[in-house]
């Protein structure tokens, strides 16, 4: 079993849908992260939950709303998305967020905003 | 501030060559430094991590990254390629007490038999 878990891989969704992505980390890591990759552009930090509790939005709009029950799961609520929304949601985890701890990724959830 | 460029979105390299994808920061304290690797489908992994150790930092699968505070670089490189090192490769920057990772915008890694 890989250490981030990411469903679904792939998700196509209308404009006027609402729908959610869920991370599962099995690595026993107190943060978790949610980030949006774009095709020529960086990796786009969206959220950051440290010990359940987020400690960063990086004024990302509010149809995207995160979720994190546990330390272990990670949610991102989707509604009323725009088609420039569509591309890679990658989730990772890091032991906690300091400074060196690496990140571990999940595959991603390819989505398409119709 | 912390930033990192990546140059050249793309780099071409024969099976067997060596491989240098170069990675140039800017921070205003010295700064952690990561190289990751995305293979198609799948998220990013940790090939290697400077954290004011050695300056000569050796990853997994042969890679390994010099950091030069007098050039500012963290360059990746492997003497020689395989197929499989086929992917994209993104640089990443921190500076100690920011708390957010800056990524760059990757360099397409093509190795032709």
């Amino acid at each position: 079993e890989t250490g981030v878990t990411q469903t679904p891989r792939h998700l196509v969704m209308g404009m006027t849908n609402k729908k959610s992505l869920k991370c599962e980390q099995h690595l026993g890591h107190n943060a978790m992260y949610w980030y949006k990759q774009s095709a020529k552009k960086p990796l786009e930090l969206m959220f950051v939950y440290n010990f359940k509790e987020q400690t960063e939005n990086n004024s990302v709009p509010s149809r995207f709303s995160p979720e994190c029950p546990n330390s272990s799961h990670l949610f991102l609520h989707l509604h009323t998305l725009q088609p420039e929304d569509s591309a890679l949601y990658l989730c990772a985890s890091s032991q906690g967020q300091t400074d060196n701890s690496p990140l571990h990724f999940g595959n991603g959830t390819r989505l398409t905003v119709t | 501030a912390q930033s990192v460029t990546q140059l050249g979105s793309h780099v071409s390299v024969s099976e067997g060559a060596l491989v240098l994808l170069r990675c140039n920061y800017s921070s205003s304290v010295p700064p952690y430094l990561f190289w990751y690797v995305q293979y198609p489908n799948q998220g990013l992994q940790l090939l290697l991590k400077y954290t004011s150790a050695a300056t000569l930092v050796k990853g997994i699968n042969g890679f390994e990254a010099e950091f030069k505070k007098s050039e500012t670089s963290f360059h990746l490189t492997k003497p020689s390629a395989h197929m499989s090192d086929a992917a994209e490769y993104f640089c990443a920057v921190i500076s100690p007490g920011f708390q957010k990772l800056v990524f760059g915008t990757g360099t397409r890694l093509l190795v032709s038999p």
